[in-house]
């Protein structure tokens, strides 16, 4: 079957660093995205990868090994406005988007 | 800019009902989706549509029925409710099929009692 694993919930505080892993096994693999959402609130698109590496974006990077099944999405210079569930998904060789649970973020002052 | 709208907000429903759950969206996407989002799981597809007048069946398709008669509507319906579908329900849409990333509505949360 098809599976996506992400711890249930992080702790932080706010100014530090925080990575949070995903790791997956997918009937095929057509990329990985990262999204971040708020209590209540919709997803909301963060990044994208499909090749190996690192991507940038501000205070929020996404890495990716295929060969590992393996990505993590790191948040720097933590703010309080980041507290909320980052939910990670791979689109699998049907390119449909298979979700995780997503991690809920805690940041404390 | 709209984006992806859901209606209604929310809804309470006795089981056996029906009801149809709204999506518009106004930035010309091809592809629609209706998820399902329940506590300590992901989300999972119930049905999507790859243009107007297509739709598809999703991981979770039972107990609903779908319409794209337009390009920018999809029409999400629950013939005879049940407690088992109370949930939050995501209307997303997306330019593409690859690497598009999709746009979620503000969700409909839906109680069956």
């Amino acid at each position: 079957g098809q599976n996506i694993d992400q711890p249930t919930e992080m702790t932080a505080t706010e100014g530090a660093i925080v990575q949070i892993n995903c790791t997956y096994q997918t009937s095929g693999f057509n990329g990985l995205f990262w999204y971040q959402q708020h209590a209540g609130e919709a997803p909301t698109f963060l990044s994208y990868n499909v090749l190996d590496g690192l991507e940038e974006k501000g205070r929020f990077s996404s890495f990716l090994s295929r060969s590992k099944g393996y990505s993590y999405l790191l948040l720097k210079e933590l703010q309080m406005k980041d507290s909320a569930s980052y939910l990670c998904a791979v689109m699998d060789s049907n390119y449909q988007l298979i979700w995780g649970a997503g991690t809920k973020l805690i940041i404390k002052p | 800019n709209a984006g992806v709208t859901q209606t209604p907000k929310f809804r309470v429903l006795k089981t056996g009902q029906s009801m149809t759950l709204l999506c518009a969206q106004d930035m010309n996407h091809e592809y629609m989706y209706w998820y399902r989002q329940d506590p300590g799981m992901g989300l999972r597809l119930i049905h999507y549509s790859v243009g107007e007048g297509t739709t598809a069946k999703g991981e979770v398709p039972d107990g609903y029925n779908v319409s794209r008669l337009k390009k920018q509507n999809f029409l999400l319906g629950l013939e005879s409710a049940a407690p088992s579908q109370t949930s939050v329900y995501f209307c997303a849409s997306s330019a593409g099929y690859s690497n598009q990333p999709q746009h979620f509505g503000d969700g409909t949360r839906l109680s069956i009692l």
